[in-house]
């Protein structure tokens, strides 16, 4: 069975950093591509990055760049997002997903609260 | 970017009834959208791929179809679980791109 659980969710300031973490488990996770999407509370969503399974090449939604970085360890299963400069506006779920082009695998997904 | 506009925000439809979901996009995706639902506090669930696939598991009340700009998510008999919010994904292009969602509630 595919699993995907993220943690590292929380509140923090405007200008400050969190780092969420995935672990995936029930497939390689090295023969996968794999994402970040997000959904603001009572909104739609919003694909944040997609990575290629072997690190070589990433993506970013425009409203990320910059500031957040996907990246991930294949000996561990884990695929991480460093955001960076948050702003009250990157308040979301962040989920985890199984993804290349569409999504057929997602995690329950982590609140990120941005407010002072 | 293209934009993916879903019509309409939202539709009710009696249990047993068509319902028929649209969503276009600003510029041509080819066949290259996906439909996902999404029930309160639950992470979205795949129904179609390649604007006209069912993903696995899926009942065969869902059907996808359209191409370039114009597609339509029809579920032919609705049954209680089937009332949710849906969203079309375009991945013709990076970014890929969600619509708002249509909610389909219970009339």
């Amino acid at each position: 069975e595919v699993q995907l659980v993220e943690s590292g969710g929380h509140l923090v300031q405007p200008g400050g950093s969190l780092r969420l973490s995935c672990v995936a488990s029930g497939f390689t996770f090295s023969n996968y591509w794999m994402s970040w999407v997000r959904q603001a509370p009572g909104k739609g969503l919003e694909w944040v990055a997609n990575m290629k399974p072997d690190g070589s090449e990433t993506y970013y939604g425009d409203s990320v760049k910059g500031r957040f970085t996907i990246s991930r360890d294949n000996a561990k299963n884990s695929l991480f997002l460093q955001m960076n400069s948050l702003r009250a506006e990157d308040t979301a779920v962040y989920f985890c997903a199984r993804a290349g082009v569409h999504i057929t695998y997602w995690g329950q997904g982590t609140l990120v609260t941005v407010s002072a | 970017e293209r934009v993916m506009t879903q019509s309409p925000a939202t539709l009710s439809v009696s249990p047993g009834e068509r319902a028929t979901l649209s969503c276009r996009a600003s510029r041509n995706v080819n066949s290259n959208l996906a439909w996902y639902q999404q029930k309160p506090a639950q992470a979205p669930r795949l129904l179609v791929y390649d604007a006209s696939t069912r993903a696995t598991g899926i009942p065969a009340r869902f059907s996808g179809s359209g191409s370039g700009t114009e597609f339509t998510l029809t579920i032919s008999s609705l049954q209680s679980e089937d009332f949710a919010v849906y969203y079309c994904q375009q991945y013709n292009n990076w970014p890929y791109t969600f619509g708002q969602g249509t909610k389909l509630q219970i009339k």
